[in-house]
């Protein structure tokens, strides 16, 4: 166990609708982290925060977006959904070192129809 | 910015049999390295880091990995499988300046059979 808590683990909804991905870093974790998983593009970092600030910027969409809240965790928000945004939506934290490694969450699955 | 290649997407191995899976990576500045590993239906779990000092670095579940900076590899073996193994492995890079933005290589699915 990460000590990272993701919900929800499965998410099923139509296209053009919105949703909200929660993550929960683990104890002491200042960091987050997005990543996106899917088959054609692999592991793409979305979006970092530290300590309720976006600290940088990766592949994230327009129709995307994220905050990290005065409790640390994130929320990723996801709008105007497409088939193509159907894919595994991790989440990770660290205590923001150079050298400390990431610890994921076990992802949320993303399914739009 | 880096870029990581695994120049193997999908490696099958017989148990008990040695592995390697190869990482090389491009990147103008001094970067960290690391190898992930994926189980079906799980997120990504830290096998080993190279950070400094020796090239040769151990990890958990008997994986190791040697750094070479001539040849920009970072790849990764374990002398003697099982089907536990079974799984995707992601190199990663960070570079030393840009804090913890880890850019991923497009995995490699290791297959043990017995």
């Amino acid at each position: 166990d990460s000590g990272v808590t993701q919900t929800p683990k499965h998410l099923i909804t139509a296209t053009g609708q919105r949703v909200t991905l929660r993550c929960s870093p683990r104890s002491g974790d200042l960091s987050v982290y997005w990543y996106q998983q899917s088959l054609d593009q692999g592991l793409q970092f979305l979006i970092q925060y530290y300590n309720g600030e976006e600290r940088a910027k990766g592949n994230i969409l327009e129709r995307f977006s994220a905050q990290q809240f005065p409790d640390l965790h994130s929320e990723l928000n996801l709008s105007s959904l497409e088939l193509g945004d159907s894919a595994l939506y991790f989440c990770a934290s660290s205590v923001e070192q150079d050298n400390s490694p990431l610890h994921f969450g076990n992802g949320t699955r993303l399914t739009v129809t | 910015a880096q870029s990581v290649t695994q120049l193997d997407s999908q490696v099958p191995v017989f148990e008990e049999a040695p592995v390697e899976l190869r990482c090389n990576y491009s990147s103008s500045v001094s970067v960290y390295l690391f190898w992930y590993v994926q189980y079906p239906n799980q997120g990504l779990q830290l096998l080993l880091k190279y950070l400094s000092g020796s090239t040769l670095v151990k990890g958990i579940n008997g994986f190791e990995a040697e750094f070479n900076k001539s040849q920009t590899s970072f790849h990764l073996r374990k002398p003697s499988v099982h089907i536990s193994d079974t799984a995707e492995y992601f190199c990663a890079v960070s570079g030393k300046a840009a804090g913890n933005k880890l850019t991923f290589g497009g995995g490699t699915r290791v297959l043990v059979k017995p």
